[in-house]
This record gives C-alpha cells, structure tokens and sequence, in this order.
C-alpha cells in the first residue's frame, strides 16, 4: 500500500528558530509531491511541488523552502520562523489525478 | 485561471436530515472533480470523485454528479449521523492547466456539524 509518513506532528516553535518538516512516502517510486499550509479556519494553500528529486516549484514567496533529497522524501524548511508560519502543513503525492494526503504537522510559532 | 466556489458554513444538521453542500466551478480544459473530507486533526481524505461530465462519484452514502451544463458537483447525503462531522473541500483537478504538476485547486471548505 502507498502511505504518506509526516514528521512530527506536532510542533511548538519561538519565532526566529529555524524549521525542519520531513514527508516520507511508501509503495511508490517517483511521485509528485506537495506541501499545503492550512492556516487556522482557512482553506489550503500550496506552497510547494516537485516532479522529481532536486526539482522544487514554488507557488508563493514566502521565508519558507523545499527540498527533495530522496526520490520518496519532501523536507518543509525555514531558517527564521514568523509567527505568520503557524498553520497546519499537509505532504500530499498525486495519485492519477487526484492527490493523497498525510496526516499533517501542527506548528506552532510563539 | 480554474476557481471552486463552495457553500459558506457553518452547515448545522440534526442526525438522519438531508445534506446538500454545493459547489461550482471554472476550469479552463476537461477538469476532474473532487470531494475531499477532513475530520478534526487530521489530513484530507478523498471522499469521491468523477472524471468526467455526468460521472457520478458515490462513497460511505455520499454522492455528486458531475455536471458540465452547471459547471456544478454539489455533495449530497440522504441521512447523515454525527461521524460525518468535519470539513468538505470540493477541488478540481485540470490535465490543461499547463503546469503538468497535475495541481489541484481547492475550495475554501464547508465545515458541518451533526447535532444528535
């Protein structure tokens, strides 16, 4: 079965602190894959997606990065936190042509 | 550029009434329709989908018929009960949409709440 692992899932953080978010997916080789922010009582915004490892496209400018070091692994990243970075983050991979989600990471940013 | 336009919530129920949540679309090409749900806490899960113009995409007694002449593909349920509390996202999928990252484009969320 093809799973989507998010890590942690929960996160408190004081702004200014640097970020690490780590999406790891099983049973399927080469995926899309996707990073969404939810902020609170807000729908979801994609920040970024990537066709392949080293390739990374960014829909938004923000203090955020991306990163795809493995074909299976999609890393969230922020070397200074703002406290408008607090949300909810969701991993999704594409399937044909819907996309499958992760359970999530809470941050917060204090 | 695509767009989903989803019912305003909150959407408050008595158990065993009647859901409709609407939603309506503008896509560019031959977009793929979608219905996603998300209990509190947790990530999206798909609910159902259709590929095409009249399809008709059913799960866990949930059902929306894709409908090209109405650019709609409104959520219905017959008899709801508390479990389906949560927030539905309607979202498209656009093969067209010139990105080729098969992005989806998301609704803002209907949030409902079943009373027992």
């Amino acid at each position: 079965s093809q799973t989507i692992h998010q890590w942690p899932a929960t996160l408190v953080q004081p702004v200014g602190s640097p970020l690490s978010l780590e999406c790891t997916v099983e049973g399927t080789s080469n995926p899309n894959l996707y990073w969404y922010r939810q902020a609170a009582g807000r729908g979801l915004q994609l920040l970024f997606y990537s066709v392949g490892i080293g390739q990374i496209s960014s829909e938004v400018p923000q203090n955020l990065s991306a990163s795809r070091p493995q074909d299976r692994q999609f890393i969230l990243s922020s070397k200074k936190l703002l406290l408008s970075d607090s949300g909810f983050y969701l991993c999704a991979r594409k399937g044909f042509n819907e996309q499958f989600f992760g359970p999530g990471t809470r941050l917060t940013v204090l | 550029g695509n767009s989903v336009t989803q019912m305003e919530g909150p959407v408050t129920l008595s158990e065993e009434a009647f859901l409709t949540i609407n939603c309506t679309y503008t896509a560019t090409g031959y977009p793929s329709l979608f219905w996603y749900v998300q209990y509190p806490g947790e990530g999206l899960q798909l609910l159902l989908k259709a590929t095409k113009a009249d399809d008709k995409g059913s799960n866990k007694g949930f059902e929306a018929t894709y409908r090209k002449e109405t650019t709609s593909f409104h959520l219905e349920k017959g008899s709801v009960q508390v479990s389906d509390s949560a927030v539905y996202f309607c979202a498209l999928s656009d093969l067209y949409s010139g990105a080729g990252s098969y992005q989806l484009t998301f609704g803002k969320g209907t949030k409902l709440s079943v009373i027992p």
